[in-house]
């Protein structure tokens, strides 16, 4: 039973390039969530696809956008890519909204930009 | 919004036990959870409070109070791998039936020979 995979697992994009994040959920799971975590730092919630659909959104610009599949994978593109998008980006699945315990995470795709 | 504090750093020595506190602010809280991180990789979950007490799991417990909006991770019998930064993170209800976690800044953890 495969987890929750990402890929690439590290890139490096020029300032103002774009970058397309891929993740499978753990089988089953049909809900992606996007976190962005900076050296040092707690993951930041960027937000959660379900059907689709993007149902929350965390506090980030309009240049952080997302897609769901139907076979519920999802990727995550940054537009107008800025040195401080520099990151850990993190993907995490659930069945639903999950629960606290039932959330899991990617590796991550390490993403520098320079 | 959400708040979570948590120190940012904890150092003890191998066998020891320590104790990792995370106070919060959040409406429409569920529940407290903990993961651990090691350098470049995926958080992974430790464990999850939705009720006052103690839970206990291995070496690891994790302690709720939902009055205080207290909670603390315990690891005892401190091994070298235990060095790692660990996340509190409250899962809430955001909008409408929508949940959503949040991480604390996380403590990083060096245990000792």
């Amino acid at each position: 039973d495969a987890g929750v995979t990402q890929s690439p697992t590290h890139l490096i994009k020029t300032r103002g390039q774009q970058v397309t994040l891929r993740c499978s959920p753990k089988s089953g799971h049909d809900t992606v969530s996007w976190y962005q975590q900076a050296l040092g730092q707690g993951p930041q919630f960027i937000f959660q696809y379900y059907e689709e659909e993007e149902r929350q959104r965390g506090n980030f610009p309009d240049r952080f956008s997302g897609h769901q599949f139907p076979n519920y994978s999802s990727e995550l593109n940054v537009n107008a890519l800025l040195l401080g998008d520099s990151a850990l980006y993190l993907c995490a699945s659930s069945l639903g909204q999950g629960q606290g315990n039932t959330i899991y995470f990617g590796e991550g795709s390490w993403l520098t930009v320079v | 919004g959400q708040s979570l504090e948590q120190p940012s750093e904890v150092t003890a020595v191998e066998g020891a036990i320590v104790q990792i506190n995370c106070t919060y602010q959040t409406s429409g809280f569920y529940g407290l959870s903990w993961y651990q991180q090691h350098d470049g990789g995926a958080p992974t979950f430790l464990s999850y409070n939705a009720l006052d007490g103690l839970e206990e799991t291995g070496r690891f417990s994790s302690f709720l109070s939902r009055s205080d909006s207290y909670g603390y991770l315990l690891l005892q019998e401190l091994q070298m791998k235990d060095s790692a930064s660990y996340f509190c993170a409250v899962f809430f209800l955001s909008s409408g039936s929508a949940r959503q976690l949040t991480f604390g800044s996380g403590t990083q953890l060096t245990v000792l020979p």
